[in-house]
């Protein structure tokens, strides 16, 4: 099973809303990645999780937050947001967060900022 | 940094020609070299993966070739049918790190 799903599929907020997304896999992999994709653009990566621990951050803006509760989670808690945030968000794992580890992607979450 | 160009962005064949994307890296230190295809309304999804000590793989339509001399490496779908119609976007990785460097994506259309 290479599945990496994510929760909601699509979500409209306003400025000041709170709202988080949720990504979950069970393939037993140990890191986990954010990344934010506009359309007709490559992913851009956000963060990454190696066991849990945040080891990198793309100089995010902190409205973004990420969470990684447990191996097999991973959150974006979204708060503050602009209409320039409106993109599809992806989350993928791989395996050790080695190099050369194969990232599979989950289905996205299409946000939209109004 | 590593920075990956890909070409063309976008590509139209007819059903049953080939397809041939090309990207080219220029970090000599990147050894992983992923394909991600890209449906409308879905995440990349995987199809096939090459890495430095390879020059070439196969996988039924679909296979890779890797030029480590010259830093390019290319998808190559053959017999191509209207479900291969997607985006697809090389990536480079290199070996000191777990970040994916992304080309810019290249626009599939297979005409029935």
């Amino acid at each position: 099973d290479t599945e990496v799903t994510q929760t909601p599929k699509h979500l409209v907020m306003g400025m000041t809303n709170k709202k988080s997304l949720k990504c979950e896999q069970h393939m037993g992999h140990r890191a986990m990645y954010w990344y934010k994709q506009k359309a007709k653009k490559p992913p851009e990566l956000m963060f990454v999780y190696s066991y849990e621990k945040l080891s990198i951050n793309e100089s995010v803006p902190s409205r973004f937050s990420p969470e990684c509760p447990n191996s097999s989670l991973l959150n974006l808690h979204l708060h503050a947001l602009q209409p320039e945030d409106s993109a599809l968000y992806l989350c993928a794992s791989s395996q050790e967060g080695r190099a050369a580890d194969t990232q599979y992607f989950g289905p996205g979450t299409r946000l939209t900022v109004l | 940094g590593e920075n990956v160009e890909q070409h063309p962005s976008t590509l139209s064949v007819q059903e049953g020609d080939s397809a041939v994307i090309k990207c080219t890296y220029s970090d000599s230190a990147s050894n992983y070299f992923p394909w991600y295809k890209q449906e409308l309304g879905k995440g990349p999804q995987l199809i096939i993966d090459i890495r430095s000590n390879v020059g070439e793989k196969k996988d039924q339509r679909i296979a890779v070739t890797l030029n480590k001399t010259a830093k390019h490496f290319s998808l190559h779908i053959t017999e191509t049918q209207p479900e291969d119609s997607a985006v697809y976007f090389c990536a480079a990785l290199p070996n000191t790190g777990n970040q994916f460097y992304f080309g810019t994506g290249t626009s599939l259309t297979v005409i029935p």
